[in-house]
């Protein structure tokens, strides 16, 4: 039972333009979601999160929005640099707990 | 300071060996983490190390698997009796402190390929 979801195994995008990557969820009890960026043989690093409490976050170029109604959250890169080209995964925790449910990726290709 | 290290890089295992899977956390974290990715999957949990107390094996697929971390900082996953369905890619992971909202940085795992 995926509780976390990535539906785009892939997306391509033009440098410069927006890149948007879905992460749906089906535990309610989720109040702490993260965006991980993954290059090849390399171990994934920590890109943006998102507590519950907001629905909006902000660094840099990145935004990741949080729709709790909809238990989806969204990750938004601009503009989108050939250098963005990586797996995105999508992850979620609870209080009280420490692990994280990880989707199973969205891999991004940023076309110069 | 340096990251996550994990040893080897890369693990060719004949099906029935046991292997020992290393993993050397940021200096003075407090968790650590150990997940298995299979192909075209996102990393899973395998289980927790809050210093060296293991509070959580409950991703451990089977008794074959076992993780110790003596002292509070090195760990170690060993895998017995290697299974076609191990092969994966193994990543460590430590985090500062123990609250959920604190990223877990992730080493560059140890790829096991078990023929």
């Amino acid at each position: 039972d995926q509780q976390v979801k990535q539906n785009s195994p892939s997306l391509s995008v033009q440098e410069g333009r927006i890149s948007i990557l879905n992460c749906d969820y089906t535990n309610s009890m989720f109040d702490y979601f993260l965006w991980y960026k993954k290059y090849p043989a390399e171990g994934p690093t920590f890109l943006i999160s998102i507590s519950s409490i907001k629905d909006k976050n902000e660094d840099g170029r990145f935004t990741v929005f949080l729709n709790k109604s909809a238990k989806h959250l969204s990750l938004h890169i601009v503009p989108s640099q050939p250098g963005d080209s990586a797996v995105y995964f999508c992850a979620a925790s609870y209080s009280g707990t420490y692990k994280y449910i990880f989707g199973t990726g969205t891999r991004l290709k940023v076309l110069a | 300071g340096a990251g996550v290290s994990q040893s080897p890089r890369y693990k060719v295992a004949k099906r029935g060996q046991d292997v020992a899977l290393r993993c050397d956390p940021i200096s003075g974290h407090v968790s650590l983490f150990w997940y298995q990715q299979a192909l075209g999957q996102g990393p899973e949990f395998l289980t927790y190390f809050q210093n060296e107390a293991q509070l959580d094996k409950s991703g451990l697929p089977s008794d074959r698997f076992f993780a110790e971390r003596p002292e509070g900082s090195v760990s170690t996953l060993k895998i017995q009796r290697t299974q076609q369905e191990d092969s994966a890619v193994y990543l460590c992971a430590s985090r500062d402190g123990r609250h959920q909202a604190t990223e877990q940085f992730f080493g560059p795992g140890t790829r096991l390929t078990v023929l």
